[in-house]
């Protein structure tokens, strides 16, 4: 299986904090991504990086991946209370019409 | 993008009996992906539903347990058939785009077995 791991499980910050969620993974891919998932609704996607980038921006989101290292980090800066909810990795062997691979997530609150 | 309408968004059931979920796609889509999420876990694909032929299931789910209808390219069923209280999880459905690699998600489903 290549699902991926997320650390740390939980993380707690406050309002106006950078948030640094990691993610590591087992098997050679195509793309990682990013979704968000609120109250156990359904994921939001967040941003998408391919396996020859290094970095991506979008917004106050700052994603990097080391294929060396199987990992991946999501950054959030200047965190909202609105940023509240699980963030979970996902790995695509393939591009397109492959099934998603979800990593184990990281819950995070922040604190106004 | 898409919009998919999920339904229904939450229920209760006895033990043994059995629960269709419904996703309505508002564009043609071919893959549509079927996952569980057991409680503060993360999500599990149950089986990836091609339209005019049969789902292919992971290992661990089986036809039996969750049937899968696709009857066109915008609509699909989950039936979670038997339930036991280890059924009680939140089971989503997603779709890929022609022009994308990012998934939607419907609302999901979260299902509790008594």
């Amino acid at each position: 299986s290549q699902q991926g791991e997320e650390d740390p499980q939980a993380l707690s910050i406050q309002e106006g904090e950078n948030a640094t969620m990691n993610c590591s993974y087992k098997t050679s891919i195509n793309n990682l991504q990013w979704y968000r998932q609120n109250s156990g609704r359904g994921l939001v996607h967040l941003i998408l990086i391919r396996s020859n980038e290094r970095e991506k921006h979008s917004g106050r989101l700052r994603v990097t991946l080391d294929t060396s290292k199987k990992s991946s980090s999501l950054l959030i800066t200047a965190s909202r209370a609105a940023d509240t909810a699980s963030y979970f990795c996902a790995t695509a062997w393939n591009s397109g019409n492959t099934p998603l691979v979800f990593g184990k997530g990281t819950r995070l609150s922040v604190i106004a | 993008s898409a919009v998919i309408s999920q339904k229904p968004s939450r229920d209760i059931c006895q033990r043994g009996t059995s629960l269709t979920i419904q996703c309505q796609v508002d564009s043609q889509v071919t893959m549509m992906f079927w996952y569980r999420q057991q409680p503060g876990q993360s999500l599990t694909l149950i089986a990836t539903a091609n339209q005019g032929s049969e789902a292919t299931y992971e290992s661990g789910f089986v036809i039996d347990k969750f049937p899968i209808s696709r009857p066109n390219l915008t609509f699909s069923t989950l039936t979670v058939s038997n339930m036991s209280p280890e059924d009680s999880s939140i089971y989503l459905c997603s779709v890929y785009t022609a022009t994308n690699e990012k998934l939607f998600f419907g609302s999901g489903t979260q299902l509790s077995v008594l």
